[in-house]
């Protein structure tokens, strides 16, 4: 059972951005996928989470309007259209809440 | 909305030592807290669900107590590959869930 995260992005303000998540070795379709946010070094923060069978999708007030997340074959997506420098972040999938799977994580500096 | 409180923020401690950490709910949350283990540059790995249900793999040095707003780690003899950060987690509002702000134990 692996979630294998995309590699880290540089972008620039108003650019945006599309982060994966794919899992293998399991169903993928009937596990919930959670997004979590870990600004530099401060603590972790759920997103929202998606249920790939049917694709409902749950957002943080937090998060709402802000990312969109979205579910492919075996895929998870977490998007955004317009960066800003306060996304500069870590990004974390998670398979289930608690989740013991979790991906590596994925990078993403904003930055003119 | 559930607060999720830690404390302390920072616990300096020496290997072989015990340590408790605590994690507080503004209301009743049952049992579902779970406790993470996360180090510098690497994915939380998840310690203990359900309150007190020690997960896959996680070594008998590290436990969890309680249940509706007062929670407890306990790692009963620190080990050098225990100084890390550790975070509580409600996950009541399924599918959603909430970090507590962390416990860093490090090393006095």
């Amino acid at each position: 059972e692996l979630l294998v995260q995309s590699g880290a992005e540089v972008k620039k303000p108003g650019e945006s951005l599309k982060i994966s998540c794919k899992a293998s070795g399991y169903n993928f379709e009937t596990h919930w996928i959670g997004w979590v946010r870990q600004m530099p070094g401060k603590g972790l923060e759920w997103m929202g989470s998606i249920y790939p069978r049917d694709s409902d999708t749950k957002y943080s007030p937090s998060f709402q309007g802000r990312v969109t997340i979205l579910a492919d074959t075996s895929t998870t997506f977490l998007q955004w259209s317009s960066l800003k420098a306060s996304d500069t972040a870590t990004y974390y999938c998670v398979r289930d809440s608690p989740g013991a799977l979790w991906g590596k994580g994925t990078t993403v500096i904003v930055s003119s | 909305e559930i607060m999720i409180t830690q404390s302390p923020a920072t616990l300096s401690a020496s290997p072989g030592e015990r340590a408790t950490l605590s994690c507080r709910a503004s209301q009743s949350v049952g049992n579902k807290i779970a406790w993470y283990q996360q180090k510098p540059g690497q994915a939380p790995r998840l310690l203990i669900d359900d309150a007190s249900a020690r997960a896959a793999d996680i070594p008998l040095r590290f436990s969890g107590s309680g249940s509706g707003t007062e929670f407890t780690l306990t790692i009963s003899s620190l080990q050098s590959e225990d100084f890390a950060n550790y975070f509580c987690l409600h996950f009541g509002n399924w599918p959603g869930f909430s970090f507590g702000p962390g416990t860093k134990v490090d090393i006095k």
